[in-house]
């Protein structure tokens, strides 16, 4: 599967709120689906996994959803420390890890 | 707290070959799936290859099979990644990361800062 991350730059302000979109290339289960949070100079951060589960740590006001071939990432009030890229991955059985190529989201 | 540091990367000729380890900490380390992951500015993020908790599975992306080998040493909680006849296109910041389970994994629960290959003439 092919993975295709929209929009590529998202320009917001603090406290408002984010709707990322990734959408596959074919039906996926909800369980292969994470998203990751990257900032300069830093490693990715997984947020969130299975497509809907927070991982350890990550603030409630992140939020992913989404099944068979689309998926989003929701910030509901963005902090200042949101302001960076953000990946969605895949798991396929092949087995395969596939990544987005990233939405920027910027101040 | 976990962490997972990188080491080995560096300058390096087409067609020679390097060895990346990770020294790990902070979790059980024979308990979960280790993982290689690659990032390029050109490319963005690409995993690379996997590992089971015993060895027992080990998985490559297209691109590096029959040159890269990745291994573990469960008592001294480090992975490695052996990479053998490296192209240019093999240069990238390297990662190592942790999978959520021992088998098989879906994702990487957490991802060490990484250390640069450059293959270059």
């Amino acid at each position: 599967s092919v993975l295709t991350q929209s929009p590529g730059t998202l320009s917001l302000s603090p406290g408002e709120r984010a709707t990322l979109s990734c959408r596959a290339s074919q039906s996926v289960s909800s369980s292969y689906l994470a998203w990751y949070q990257q900032k300069p100079g830093q490693a990715p951060r997984l947020l969130i996994y299975g497509a809907s589960n927070r991982a350890t740590g990550i603030a409630d006001r992140f939020r992913g959803s989404g099944s068979g071939t689309d998926f989003t990432l929701t910030i509901s009030r963005l902090e200042p420390e949101d302001f960076a890229v953000y990946y969605c991955q895949l798991y396929d059985a092949s087995p395969m890890y596939t990544f987005g190529q990233g939405t920027k989201l910027e101040i | 707290e976990v962490q997972l540091v990188e080491s080995g990367g560096g300058l390096v000729q087409p067609g020679r070959s390097l060895r990346l380890s990770c020294a790990t900490s902070g979790f059980t380390f024979d308990d979960y799936t280790m993982y290689w992951v690659r990032q390029t500015p050109g490319k963005g993020l690409e995993w690379v290859s996997g590992i089971s908790w015993d060895s027992g599975s080990t998985i490559y992306a297209d691109s590096v099979k029959g040159r890269f080998t990745i291994s573990r040493d469960n008592a001294k909680n480090s992975l490695f990644l052996q990479m053998n006849s490296l192209r240019p296109e093999d240069t990238a910041l390297y990662y190592c990361a942790k999978g959520r389970f021992g088998v098989v994994s879906y994702d990487f629960e957490y991802w060490g800062r990484g250390t640069l290959v450059t293959v270059s003439s």
